[in-house]
């Protein structure tokens, strides 16, 4: 069975400061996708980056960055230099590959963790 | 091209009582899928849908919750009796079939309807 675990329920950065989001999952599968979202006040879900299991190059995207340690099975999220917009709730989620077929996966997600971002 | 969307935003009901939640997916996916958060919980996976077809359903809770896709359009989630542990928000998602994904067919999700059962 799957797990994803975000222990950080609720973080509080001030406006500028780098902030970290903690993500540990648990899967059997060899091969996996690793997602993270946010969810900003209006409720949708906001895909922000997916990451294949046999690529643990960690990656870069603006104020974004992630990174990937499939030693230790964490998948953490770091935002740098926060703004109040990044005030959110931050998903992270866990998808097996189903074998050559590539049918569509179903997502295994944490609890997620609250971020708010003080002026 | 319009996103996933949720029709109520919000339902409150009593215990007891029925509600049918709507889903409209992106035009053309093929993949449908509904999860639920439970106050503060993870967003757990309840079921999909391939066309008009239930692909998986291991994540239904109990007989009280019924979905549908006919036509494999649109999909509701119909509640019955509620009672107060299904309080949530419940998202639908879509995704385009597998054969025309270039890499990975992506979940796109809708807004959620937030269901208050009293």
């Amino acid at each position: 069975a799957q797990k994803v675990t975000q222990a950080q329920t609720e973080i509080s950065v001030v406006e500028k400061e780098d902030v970290t989001l903690d993500c540990v999952y648990e899967t059997r599968d060899t091969t996996y996708y690793l997602f993270w979202y946010k969810q900003p006040p209006s409720g949708e879900l906001v895909f922000l980056i997916r990451r294949n299991s046999f690529d643990e190059q960690n990656e870069i995207s603006g104020r974004y960055s992630w990174n990937f340690q499939k030693s230790t099975s964490s998948f953490n999220f770091t935002i740098t230099a926060s703004q109040v917009v990044d005030s959110a709730v931050y998903f992270c989620a866990l998808s097996e590959i189903k074998g050559s077929s590539g049918s569509a996966r179903q997502l295994t997600f944490g609890s997620g963790t609250q971020l708010t971002v003080l002026p | 091209e319009a996103g996933v969307t949720q029709f109520p935003s919000h339902s409150v009901i009593e215990k007891g009582q029925t509600v049918t939640l709507r889903c409209d997916p992106i035009s053309g996916h093929d993949n449908l899928y509904w999860y639920r958060r439970v106050m503060g919980k993870e967003i757990k996976f309840l079921l999909h849908f391939v066309k008009e077809s239930k692909q998986d359903e291991s994540g239904m809770p109990n007989n009280r919750f019924l979905a549908e896709r006919t036509g494999g359009t649109y999909s509701t989630l119909k509640v019955q009796p509620a009672e107060l542990e299904d309080s949530g928000v419940y998202f639908c998602a879509s995704s385009q079939d597998y054969r025309r994904a270039p890499t990975y067919n992506e979940q796109f999700f809708g807004p959620g309807t937030r269901l208050t059962v009293l």
